[in-house]
């Protein structure tokens, strides 16, 4: 079976600093994809960031970028700049596919990020 | 792109009363989409996965009779909660997918609450 484990239930950095937050995974997969999303207190999830397991070049979106070590089974994504609104719920995810026409997704424990001002 | 709405966002019944949540992809043709629970401060628990046109998959100790889902068409999918209790109220979101990158587009949730 596929975990995903999240060790930092909480997580705070100053406005305007860089944070990293980590997370592992357990596969024997070869081909699955990676995600990042946020949840900010109006509970909506985002999508932050993905990955292909296929690519080796580490996934960029503006501020937000991961640290994918395949071997290692890590996926640690690495926020810039933190602002104010970057204060949300992060969870990480991991989803493979299931025969012709399923996917399966797994979600962490999430990762609570307060943005100090 | 890729927006997802869910209806109603609030909604308090009595218990015993049966509640109907649906969740639309509006901007794209979802092949599948999850219903999923969270309770607060946790992560999301997947309830079942659904295509369209084809019954619902459930999780483990996810009682089917009680959370029906129905997915008629490329866009819209309903979770009924039947004969609803007070331990049913919680926060229930839906997902969609159109692409084999899985990539999974979230509806704004809907909270229940069961008197």
């Amino acid at each position: 079976a596929q975990t995903v484990t999240q060790s930092q239930p909480e997580m705070s950095v100053q406005e305007a600093e860089t944070v990293t937050l980590s997370c592992t995974y357990d596969t024997s997969e070869n081909n699955y994809y990676l995600f990042w999303y946020k949840q900010p207190p109006s509970r909506q999830m985002i999508l932050v960031i993905r990955q292909e397991a296929y690519k080796q070049q580490n996934a960029t979106e503006n501020r937000f970028s991961v640290n994918f070590q395949k071997a290692a089974k890590s996926f640690s994504l690495k926020i810039s700049d933190s602002q104010l609104g970057d204060t949300a719920m992060y969870f990480c995810a991991f989803m493979k596919h299931v025969g012709n026409t399923g996917n399966q997704f797994y979600f962490g424990t999430g990762t609570s990020l307060t943005v100090i001002p | 792109g890729a927006v997802v709405s869910q209806h109603p966002s609030w909604v308090i019944c009595k218990s015993g009363t049966s509640v109907k949540i649906e969740c639309r992809s509006l901007d794209f043709q979802a092949t599948t989409m999850f219903w999923y629970r969270q309770f607060p401060k946790q992560s999301l628990m997947l309830m079942a996965t659904s295509n369209e046109g084809s019954k619902a998959t459930y999780e483990q100790g996810v009682e089917k009779d009680k959370f029906l889902i129905n997915h008629a068409s490329l866009t819209l999918s309903t979770l009924t909660v039947t004969s609803a209790h007070p331990e049913d109220s919680s926060f229930y979101i839906c997902s969609a997918t159109s692409d084999k990158k899985g990539t999974q587009y979230f509806g704004p949730g809907t909270r229940l609450l069961v008197l």
